[in-house]
């Protein structure tokens, strides 16, 4: 029943390390997003994408990259990771062409720990 | 960017008490959702609104879409404890694509 899945719950990685976060989502969805969730701040969005190969910078896309190469999956990126980065990041997916809802359908989260 | 007011920021209240919370804004929106966080887990939808006025219940949950369009309230009557999470609002601008904005959150702890 799982319908967006982010492949890493956990991470640990090192200030100026690569970290790849992947998402895939098996709605046939138009949209995904990343947001980044911290205490007292909710939701913030990073980065979204309407389309294959498509991107569009959120609120706070500084130290952040996308990749959508396929339609179910939209990957983010942290070229050069650091402790400011520490935090909760949540995949989301939406629009259903079918039926025209355009409801946020989130994954579960992965929690990233800069050290 | 635009900005959504969520209070009260945290409750803690008595099993089997109502609880009320509320998302304002000074932007005019043409959705409300309202989401909820079990720890460790992402947000679950629990109840959307489409238009001015709407009223709409899910099981103990009721939600309005306040009739200026800037405002909803989210209402749990008789909690338990498996209430206990973070509960968000979010509203749609046309004006701002697909993308929804955020409340911050109302931590819930239901004392049972």
């Amino acid at each position: 029943d799982v319908k967006v899945t982010q492949s890493s719950r956990y991470l640990v990685k090192r200030t100026g390390e690569k970290v790849f976060l992947e998402c895939v989502q098996d709605m046939d969805h138009e949209n995904m997003f990343w947001y980044r969730q911290d205490p007292g701040l909710g939701l913030r969005l990073i980065y979204f994408s309407y389309d294959v190969k498509m991107k569009e910078k959120g609120d706070i896309p500084e130290g952040y990259s996308v990749s959508r190469e396929k339609k179910e999956r939209f990957s983010l990126i942290l070229e050069s990771a650091s402790t400011n980065q520490t935090s909760m990041y949540l995949c989301a997916s939406s629009w259903d062409r079918a039926t025209g809802a355009n409801v946020l359908t989130f994954g579960a989260g992965s929690r990233l720990t800069v050290l | 960017g635009q900005q959504l007011n969520q209070s009260p920021q945290s409750m803690f209240i008595q099993e089997g008490e109502d609880v009320s919370m509320n998302c304002t804004s000074s932007s005019i929106f043409n959705t409300w959702l309202w989401y909820k966080q079990d720890p460790g887990e992402g947000p679950v939808l629990l109840i959307a609104l489409y238009k001015a006025g709407e009223l709409t219940s899910n099981g103990r949950l009721t939600a309005q879409f306040g009739i200026t369009r800037k405002d909803s309230f989210l209402n749990i009557s008789a909690s338990i404890p498996s209430d206990v999470g973070i509960y968000f609002c979010a509203g749609h601008l046309m004006e701002y694509g697909n993308k929804l904005v955020f409340g911050a959150g109302t931590i819930l702890r239901v004392k049972s």
